[in-house]
């Protein structure tokens, strides 16, 4: 089975400009999440999405958005990009949602790096 | 306080020798953790997960988990070459309704020939 894809593996945007990015989860799974990591951290949590619908986001400013179609594909846009939006980012998927929660293993796409130059 | 810390390292350990990696978090509520591995301009890779207080065992991984002391730990047992790369903990939170991982910044880790 293939894992998470995400496209395009690299970007290369200016100041201002907006940029979408594009996740597809592992067959089967049903939540999508996405990450930011900035060169030297650890990756930071900005949306998830489960069945189509946005469960919750992070410390992340409007210019971030996100959706979920009905294959559990997804997108990430981001407006009026900033020079400290260069980052690597992240596509993760898990499974179900159970009465706890996802389930709670989430699998990583190769990312997107992003450069604004 | 940072929710996860980790030593950023660099870590070096000899190839053979144990490799121990460290991380502590500030939720005391906290249930799951995880361990992943990063090599350089690669994504993330789930080595293992832990919710139970004590050891959990994986080939020659070692996940160690102390909810009193809010401490985790890795272990990896005759270290390799391969084995060099940047191990994030991470520990599941919740945000609104959404469930997240909240991760270290990192630990880096070289193994010596």
């Amino acid at each position: 089975d293939a894992g998470v894809t995400q496209s395009p593996t690299h970007l290369i945007k200016t100041r201002g400009q907006q940029v979408t990015l594009r996740c597809s989860p592992i067959s089967g799974h049903k939540s999508v999440s996405w990450y930011q990591q900035v060169l030297g951290q650890g990756p930071q949590f900005i949306f998830q999405y489960y069945e189509k619908e946005e469960r919750g986001r992070g410390n992340f400013p409007d210019r971030f958005s996100a959706r979920q179609f009905p294959n559990y594909s997804s997108e990430l846009n981001v407006n009026a990009l900033l020079l400290g939006d260069s980052a690597l980012y992240l596509c993760a998927s898990s499974l179900i949602w159970t009465s706890g929660g996802p389930q709670e293993t989430q699998y990583f796409g190769p990312g997107t790096r992003l450069l604004v130059l | 306080q940072k929710e996860v810390e980790q030593n950023s390292g660099p870590l070096s350990v000899p190839e053979g020798a144990i490799a121990s990696l460290n991380c502590t978090y500030s939720d005391r509520g906290s249930q799951s953790f995880f361990w992943y591995r990063q090599y350089s301009g690669k994504s993330p890779e789930l080595i293992m997960f832990i919710y139970s207080n004590g050891d959990k065992e994986d080939g020659r991984f070692t996940a160690q988990l102390n909810k009193a002391s809010q401490y985790v730990s890795l272990l990896i047992r005759d270290s390799q070459p391969s084995d060099s790369a940047t191990y994030l903990c991470a520990v599941k939170g919740w945000t609104q309704g959404a469930q997240k991982l909240v991760f270290g910044q990192g630990t880096r880790l070289t193994i010596n020939p």
